[in-house]
């Protein structure tokens, strides 16, 4: 079955720096691939998600990037802001599916 | 706009006792899913309903039942609670499978002791 690797665990940047986050999953059959956005005692939202036939999708400071020859995507996050500190998950399934397999988390402390 | 609500939020049980998660959504969305939440794991998807009338194993399927009551609710039932299942639990809706968006709820945070 599909496995998403997340990497860092723990990413901590200067406010106004950017921030990035890895992923790779082993299914070459997954072609939708969202980013989750969890604040302390809440569940998580997503922030961006894009689908294999993008490479690349921008919303305001926040980017995705998608390899699919190397089954790497990435988070983008420019300018960070305190609000950014949080824990994001990035997510595999295969479109029209009903089973997404998150990555561990990367808990993101953006330091005023 | 409620969205995702689940009851309760925080819950200590012994081992061997039963217990049933609720959840609710008011967005009208056909599909619902319970995952769990363990440090270090992500999110792990236990079961789901693709619609009303339907449900399925995710990957942690095992000590837990489901029951889609109605559009609206989606319950999980321990029936026999063990200190494995000590976790975070999240009720989540979309419109659709695959490619909706999931709407999440604020989480159910259950210690078996």
């Amino acid at each position: 079955g599909e496995n998403v690797e997340q990497h860092p665990s723990t990413l901590s940047v200067q406010e106004g720096d950017s921030a990035v986050i890895k992923c790779t999953y082993s299914d070459s059959a997954s072609n939708y691939f969202p980013w989750y956005k969890q604040e302390l005692g809440k569940g998580p939202q997503l922030i961006i998600d894009i689908r294999s036939n993008v490479g690349e999708k921008k919303d305001q400071r926040i980017a995705v990037t998608l390899n699919k020859t190397a089954k790497h995507f990435s988070l983008h996050i420019t300018e960070t802001q305190p609000e950014d500190s949080a824990v994001y998950f990035c997510a595999a399934s295969m479109g029209g599916g009903f089973k997404t397999i998150f990555g561990a988390g990367t808990r993101l402390f953006v330091k005023a | 706009n409620a969205g995702v609500t689940q009851t309760p939020k925080f819950q200590v049980l012994k081992t061997g006792q039963s217990m049933t998660l609720q959840c609710a959504q008011d967005m009208n969305h056909n599909s619902m899913y319970w995952y769990r939440q363990d440090p270090g794991m992500g999110l792990r998807l236990i079961y789901y309903s693709a619609s009303e009338g339907t449900t399925d194993k995710g990957e942690v399927p095992n000590g837990y039942n489901v029951s889609r009551l109605n559009k609206r609710e989606f319950s999980l039932r321990l029936e026999s609670a063990a200190p494995s299942q000590t976790s975070v639990y999240f009720c989540a809706s979309s419109e659709g499978g695959g490619w909706g968006i999931q709407y999440f709820g604020a989480g159910t945070r259950l210690s078996v002791l």
